[in-house]
């Protein structure tokens, strides 16, 4: 079972450029979620989406934009990359639609901005 | 936002040894998790907690999803060399949103 597959692995950026992060899931999940890690800070909530055709803003959305493209995929874009967004980004995804869901990540994407 | 406290920050302990672990919230959650990170992976749930009071086992390790809602321990019993990692806390509002505590890093010295 391949679950949430997220790409790139690692990608390093100049400061000002854009990139999209991917991210598909093949569990039929309705949520999914975009989370970045930094060191002592644990994983916080950059944006989401309940269901396709909707996302929200989590609780560190500036500098990002989303797309929830299908049920499966829903992909995270910097626009103008900052060394601020050097970070590891999660994907994740759940069923959805009331309390007590189990969400489950990806593997992680590492990016720098250098 | 909320806040989860986690403690500890990390800790280094005898193969064999148990270990222990929490977290804390000002806020309720209906829902406790906890997950473990291995270096260079994505989180992995470890024990889902649903009932206030709530006591669950997964092998070797024991949650309890506290009598107020805002606080849930971690237990692993003898400990052994793959037990290393980062342990994350993470309390679940309605809607799926989870607040992760900042983790606890495990070493195992065997």
């Amino acid at each position: 079972n391949a679950g949430v597959t997220q790409t790139p692995k690692f990608q390093v950026l100049k400061t000002g450029q854009s990139m999209t992060l991917q991210c598909a899931q093949d569990m039929n999940h309705n949520s999914m979620y975009w989370y970045r890690q930094d060191p002592g800070m644990g994983l916080r909530l950059i944006y989401y989406s309940a269901s396709e055709g909707t996302t929200d803003k989590g609780e560190v959305p500036n500098g990002y934009n989303v797309s929830r493209l299908n049920k499966r995929e829903f992909s995270l874009r910097l626009e103008s990359a900052a060394p601020s967004q050097t970070s590891v980004y999660f994907c994740a995804s759940s069923e959805g639609g009331s309390s007590g869901n189990t969400i489950y990540f990806g593997e992680g994407s590492w990016l720098t901005v250098v | 936002g909320q806040q989860l406290n986690q403690s500890p920050q990390s800790m280094f302990i005898q193969e064999g040894e148990d270990v222990s672990m929490n977290c804390t919230s000002s806020s309720i959650f209906n829902t406790w998790l906890w997950y473990k990170q291995d270096p260079g992976e994505g989180p992995v749930l470890l024990i889902a907690l649903y009932k206030a009071g709530e006591l669950t086992s997964n092998g070797r390790l024991t949650a309890q999803f506290g009598i107020t809602r805002k606080d849930s321990f971690l237990n692993i019993s003898a400990s052994i060399p793959s037990d290393v990692g980062i342990y994350f806390c993470a309390g679940q509002e309605y809607g799926n949103k989870l607040v992760f505590g900042a983790g606890t890093i495990l070493r195992v010295k065997s």
